[in-house]
């Protein structure tokens, strides 16, 4: 069965730290993975996806992502916080000709000043 | 703006009544998602339309949830005889068939009491 996996719930970090949030899949050919971002009580924004390709992928604001088959992963990373990327983020997985996503459990990130 | 709306936003109600939701999509999109979102979860698949046919319905949909996209545009997500197990964050996402990227509104929060 597909599912993902985000193995830290919270994450703290200091603005303009680096961050990277941690993904992991299971699926058994290469699925099509996004990361989206959730701000309280709103809905879903897109931040990045990876269909195939490079897999190195660059989305909005700053962030990046990087697909390692071997590892089953895509991390999600951004070189420099700044406090309005406090949020919750998601990983979801689409399998190849499936219309549904499956989503992690996500990350919440808090960024102190 | 050319986003998904969702309406209501917010809709509290008691046990054993009748609520429905809308969802008006990306307007060029001709697919049409329902996920449930509870609380620390990510999204979980309900169900989804291509044009105005139901195409997947997810086993958490029982007999008293109903989805309607009538004439392939906007689409209704009914529940009847509401129970509390219900509450949750009702997310419409939106998509071409190629690319599937899906695009969410900011959700409807149900609350039974």
């Amino acid at each position: 069965a597909q599912s993902v996996t985000q193995p830290d719930i919270h994450i703290t970090v200091s603005e303009g730290a680096s961050l990277e949030l941690r993904c992991n899949y299971s699926y058994g050919a290469t699925p099509y993975l996004f990361w989206y971002v959730q701000s309280p009580g709103q809905g879903l924004q897109l931040l990045l996806k990876y269909f195939s390709g490079d897999t190195l992928v660059q989305g909005i604001k700053g962030f990046e992502a990087e697909f390692k088959r071997s590892q089953s992963s895509f991390n999600l990373r951004k070189p420099s916080v700044h406090w309005s990327d406090a949020a919750e983020y998601f990983c979801a997985l689409l399998r190849y000709n499936t219309d549904k996503l499956i989503f992690g459990t996500g990350t919440r990130l808090q960024v102190f000043p | 703006d050319t986003g998904v709306s969702q309406n209501p936003r917010h809709k509290i109600t008691k046990r054993g009544q009748n609520v429905t939701f809308r969802c008006d999509p990306i307007s060029e999109h001709n697919r049409l998602y329902w996920y449930r979102q509870t609380l620390g979860q990510g999204p979980e698949f309900l169900t989804y339309f291509q044009n105005e046919a139901q195409l997947e319905k997810s086993r958490l949909l029982s007999d008293r949830f109903s989805a309607e996209r009538p004439k392939g545009s906007f689409s209704t997500l009914e529940i009847q005889r509401t129970e509390q197990g219900d509450s949750a964050m009702y997310l419409c996402a939106s998509s071409l068939a190629d690319p599937n990227e899906q695009y969410f509104g900011p959700g409807t929060r149900l609350t039974v009491t």
